[in-house]
């Protein structure tokens, strides 16, 4: 069965600092993974998504993540951060079947301090 | 921009009382979808809607629970008889394509309180 683990409830950086953002997968298939963030009081909004054509995916707002196969990783990162990534992100995997589900990560909050 | 939007944003209920939960989600888009998430918990999927008809549920998703699409526009989640277990914020989405790659487009959610 498909399911990601996010490590790390809660991350603070410096503004300018490297983010890092960490989620590990199981799953059975190939798996299908997504980067979704919240902002205070708005829905979730993707970030990114690996869907197997690169293994490097760039998404909004400079964030990218890599896939590692080896380590069933799918960690987001961010060379610079700014004030306004202070939000929740969500890592989540396409469960089974033909719906498009999604199984979501516990979620980890980022603190950006000044 | 098309989004989707949520109904009403905070909702706050006596145990046992129904609720319904309203979204509309994007205009052309074919699946529907809610999500809760339980304060300090990971989001959760409760159910799939295409076609009219559920096409996957969880085993959250038990007979209190129903789902509609009314009309060609709204998507509802009704809670029959709420529990206090059912307190969660409430998140509708929707995708064109049910394909691999389709993303789901999340609403704000609606806070349930159930007192």
């Amino acid at each position: 069965a498909q399911s990601v683990t996010q490590l790390g409830s809660h991350v603070s950086v410096s503004e300018g600092a490297l983010v890092l953002l960490r989620c590990n997968y199981s799953s059975s298939v190939p798996p299908y993974l997504f980067w979704y963030v919240q902002y205070p009081n708005q829905g979730l909004q993707l970030l990114l998504k690996y869907t197997s054509a690169a293994t490097l995916v760039k998404g909004i707002n400079g964030f990218e993540a890599e896939f590692k196969k080896s380590e069933t990783s799918f960690h987001l990162t961010k060379p610079s951060a700014h004030m306004s990534d202070a939000a929740e992100y969500f890592c989540a995997v396409r469960g089974p079947g033909n719906t498009g589900k999604l199984i979501f990560g516990q979620g980890t909050t980022l603190q950006v301090k000044p | 921009e098309p989004e989707v939007t949520q109904t009403p944003s905070h909702q706050v209920t006596q145990m046992g009382q129904e609720v319904i939960l309203r979204c509309v989600p994007i205009s052309n888009h074919l699946y529907f979808y809610w999500y809760r998430q339980i304060l300090g918990q990971k989001v959760e999927f409760l159910v799939s809607f295409y076609n009219n008809e559920i096409s996957e549920k969880s085993e959250i998703f038990d007979d209190q629970f129903s789902v509609e699409r009314p009309d060609g526009s709204n998507f509802t989640l009704k809670i029959r008889s709420t529990k206090l277990e059912d307190s969660a914020m409430y998140f509708c989405a929707s995708s064109g394509g049910q394909g691999w790659g389709n993303e789901q487009f999340f609403g704000p959610g609606t806070r349930l309180t159930v007192l």
